[in-house]
């Protein structure tokens, strides 16, 4: 059974750099079948799509985040991270991270997503 | 971008009745080449995750009860549940993969009348 965990930092100050790590289990983050996608959802509101992973060359973002959003990809540890540079109190959100199946190397649907975790953006 | 519209924003529904939602995208999520709607229903209880419910448009993920049914092509599409359960309390949302960025839904919220 494939199981993702977020982790990183819950409090992040203005200005300052988010930085969360996905750790997938139960299969290889290097398979050709899945696409690696960061998800974010403000409290009580809907879901954002932030970006994805593929390779560690083939990421693509949203391009409302794309100029302060990296991805990054680490197979030795089957992780990826997101880092997002100068938040705001707008950034505060729960975070999830999720895998996107693939069969012919287009991204599909979100299958097994992490349980989230919630950054704060606050001084 | 492609825009995804839901309605209701909410609904209350007996337990036993039908409850539908509806989903609308800004242009067509359906792929002439393979004929398949690129569109995925989730659902989203309070204090977790999305679950994956439905994928293109209309077939169940494995687990899924078959009261979970999808509908619909181009650009409305459809979820209903059948026979609404007390467990089915939740957030649905749509959201499309046919083009990128990927983008969901407001999201419906399903309660017990």
């Amino acid at each position: 059974q494939v199981q993702l965990q977020e982790s990183g930092p819950g409090l992040v100050k203005p200005s300052q750099t988010l930085s969360l790590t996905c750790t997938v289990s139960g299969g290889s983050i290097s398979s050709s079948h899945y696409f690696w996608s960061w998800i974010r959802q403000p409290a009580g509101k809907g879901l954002e799509w932030i970006g994805r992973i593929y390779t560690s060359e083939n990421t693509n973002y949203n391009p409302s985040l794309k100029s302060r959003v990296t991805i990054s990809l680490d197979t030795s540890k089957n992780q990826f991270s997101l880092k997002l540079s100068s938040v705001t109190a707008a950034d505060t959100a729960v975070y999830y991270c999720a895998r996107e199946k693939t069969m012919t190397g287009t991204p599909y649907y979100f299958d097994y997503w992490g349980r989230g975790t919630l950054v704060t953006v606050s001084s | 971008d492609i825009v995804m519209t839901q309605s209701p924003d909410s609904l209350a529904v007996s337990l036993g009745e039908r409850a539908t939602i509806s989903c609308k995208s800004s242009q067509s999520v359906l792929y002439s080449s393979n004929n398949k709607n690129y569109l995925a229903w989730y659902q989203q209880k309070l204090g977790q995750p999305p679950k994956l419910l439905i994928y293109w448009a209309s077939t169940r993920e494995s687990g899924v009860p078959d009261r979970f049914s999808g509908s619909g092509s181009g650009t409305d599409f459809t979820l209903t549940i059948s026979s609404l359960q007390a467990e089915d309390v939740a957030v649905y949302y749509c959201q499309q993969y046919y083009g990128t960025p990927r983008t969901f839904g407001q999201g419906t919220k399903v309660e017990i009348k």
